[in-house]
C-alpha cells in the first residue's frame, strides 16, 4: 500500500496568517491526492481533488499543489473557522491510504 | 445536492458481525463508487473499500478477509459487513461518494460503533 506522511502532525497559528501542510506519497501518484478539513464530531469535507482542483463551495484562500511524490495544502489567510484537522489522501491506486493527519490551533 | 444517510447496530459483543447500511438521497446511484471509510475514536482515517452500482467491489487488504460490501440498486442503498469484530474494529464508520479512483466528495454522517464484552 502507499504510504502518505503528512507533516507537521499539529500547528499553531493566528488568525490571518498563511498556513502550509505538506503530504509525501511512498511513490509516484501523479496529482491523485485529495484534501480534507474534519472538524470535531463531524464527517470530513472534501477541499480540494486532483491535487490542486477546488471543490465547490470551498473558499478561495485554500489552495493544493504538488504532483508525485510532494503535495501541499496552503491557507492563504487563516479564519477562525479554519480551525480542524486537516488530511491528505490518495486516490492514485488501491487501496486508498489517508495521512495520518494535520490539526491546526488557534496560537 | 446529494445526501447519505446511514444506520446500524452501535454496540457489538468481541466476535459478532457489524453491518451498517447508508442510503443515497436526491442523487443518481449510477456512475459512482460507494465507500465505507472509520476512523477510530482520536485517531486517523482508514478506507475499508467501496462498491459500484454493478457490484464491483475494491476492498483494503487488511480487512479483505472479513468484509462484503453490498447493495441495492432498488432501494438506492448499500452495505458493509465486517465479521469477527474485535475492540480494534471500534471505531466511527463513514459511508461516501465518490467515482473510480477519486477522493470521496459526500459523506454519512457517522456511525459509532463500539465493541465491548
Amino acid at each position: 500500500a502507499i504510504q502518505m506522511t503528512q507533516s507537521p502532525s499539529s500547528l499553531s497559528a493566528s488568525v490571518g496568517d498563511r498556513v502550509t501542510i505538506t503530504c509525501r506519497a511512498s511513490q509516484g501518484i501523479r496529482n491523485d491526492l485529495g484534501w480534507y478539513q474534519q472538524k470535531p464530531g463531524k464527517a470530513p469535507k472534501l477541499l480540494i481533488y486532483a491535487a490542486s482542483s477546488l471543490q465547490s463551495g470551498v473558499p478561495s484562500r485554500f489552495s493544493g499543489s504538488g504532483s508525485g511524490t510532494d503535495f501541499t495544502l496552503a491557507i492563504s489567510s487563516l479564519q477562525p473557522e479554519d480551525f480542524a484537522t486537516y488530511y491528505c489522501l490518495q486516490d492514485n491506486n488501491y487501496p486508498l491510504t489517508f495521512g495520518g493527519g494535520t490539526k491546526v490551533e488557534i496560537k | 445536492q446529494v445526501q447519505l444517510q446511514q444506520w446500524g447496530a452501535g454496540l457489538l459483543k468481541p466476535s459478532e458481525t457489524l453491518s451498517l447500511t447508508c442510503a443515497v438521497y436526491g442523487g443518481s446511484f449510477s456512475g459512482y463508487y460507494w465507500s465505507w471509510i472509520r476512523q477510530p475514536p482520536g485517531k486517523g482515517l482508514e478506507w475499508i473499500g467501496e462498491i459500484n452500482h454493478s457490484g464491483y467491489t475494491n476492498y483494503n487488504p487488511s480487512l479483505k478477509s472479513r468484509v462484503t460490501l453490498s447493495g441495492d440498486t432498488s432501494k438506492n442503498h448499500f452495505s458493509l459487513k465486517l465479521t469477527y469484530v474485535t475492540a480494534a474494529d471500534t471505531a466511527i464508520y463513514y459511508c461516501a461518494r465518490g467515482r473510480l479512483f477519486s477522493a470521496p466528495d459526500s459523506w454519512g454522517q457517522g456511525t459509532l460503533v463500539t465493541v465491548s464484552s
